[in-house]
C-alpha cells in the first residue's frame, strides 16, 4: 500500500473559523511533512515530523499549528487564517533520511479562506 | 539555503519531438527526485536519482544526473499529449526536499 490520504479533499473556512486538515499512510514511513501550494508554483515546504517529533518548522505563521499524534497520522489545524492562505495542502510522507527513500504525496486538500 | 532552478519555464513542443529540461542546483545533495503533476493533482514521482551518473528510463522519460556539475537532465523522447504537464525536480539533503521552480510543458498535436 504506496497510500497518502488525506481529507478534506476541499475546505472553504471564514477568517475566523478552526478547522483541521488530517493526513494518514500505513507504509511505516517516520517522516511526514506537510507543504503549501500557490497555483503554478512548486510545492512550499511548511513542516517535517520525524519519528513524530518536529525536526523542521520553515518560520510558517502561528495560524498553523502541525500535530503528529502517532507515527501515521499528521494533523494541521488551522485558526484564524488570511486570504492568502489558500491553496493547495499537500501531505507527503518518507523513510527518514540516512538512505534511499522515496516521498509519497497525499492528493491534498484544496483551501479557500473567505 | 539550497537553490533549485529549473529552465525552461515553460515549454510548448509538437509531438513527435525531443526536448531537454534542465534541472540546476547550489549545493551538494544526497539525491534527486523528478515529480510531474497534472492541473489541480498531486505530485506524481517520477524518479529517484541517487548517484553521481544515474540514468533511469520510463517510457519517454529519461532523466540523468551529474553531482559535479549539480546538474539533472529529463529528456522527453517523441513528445505526445499525455506528457502535457508540469514537471518538478527537488533536491534532497536530510528530510528537507527542495523543490525547483517547475516546468509547464505543453504538448502540441
Amino acid at each position: 500500500d504506496t497510500e497518502v490520504t488525506q481529507t478534506p479533499k476541499h475546505l472553504v473556512m471564514g477568517m475566523t473559523n478552526k478547522k483541521s486538515l488530517k493526513c494518514e499512510q500505513h507504509m511505516g514511513h517516520r517522516a511526514m511533512y506537510w507543504y503549501k501550494q500557490k497555483a503554478k508554483k512548486p510545492p512550499e515546504l511548511m513542516f517535517v515530523y520525524s519519528y513524530e517529533k518536529l525536526s523542521i518548522n520553515e518560520s510558517v505563521p502561528s495560524r498553523f499549528s502541525p500535530e503528529c499524534p502517532n507515527s501515521s497520522l499528521l494533523n494541521l489545524h488551522l485558526h484564524a487564517l488570511q486570504p492568502e492562505d489558500s491553496a493547495l495542502y499537500l501531505c507527503a510522507s518518507s523513510l527518514p533520511s540516512g538512505g534511499y527513500s522515496e516521498q509519497y504525496f497525499g492528493p491534498g486538500t484544496r483551501l479557500t479562506v473567505t | 539555503e539550497l537553490k533549485v532552478e529549473q529552465n525552461p519555464l515553460f515549454l510548448s513542443m509538437q509531438e513527435g519531438k525531443n526536448y531537454t529540461i534542465y534541472c540546476n542546483y547550489s549545493t551538494t545533495s544526497d539525491r534527486l527526485y523528478w515529480y510531474r503533476q497534472d492541473p489541480g493533482k498531486s505530485l506524481e514521482s517520477l524518479f529517484v536519482l541517487l548517484s553521481n551518473g544515474a540514468v533511469k528510463q520510463e517510457g519517454r522519460l529519461m532523466a540523468s544526473l551529474d553531482t559535479k556539475a549539480r546538474l539533472s537532465t529529463l529528456h522527453i523522447t517523441a513528445a505526445v499529449h499525455d506528457l502535457s504537464a508540469t514537471y518538478f525536480c527537488a533536491v534532497v539533503t536530510g528530510n528537507q526536499f527542495y523543490f525547483g521552480t517547475g516546468t509547464s510543458l505543453t504538448v502540441i498535436p
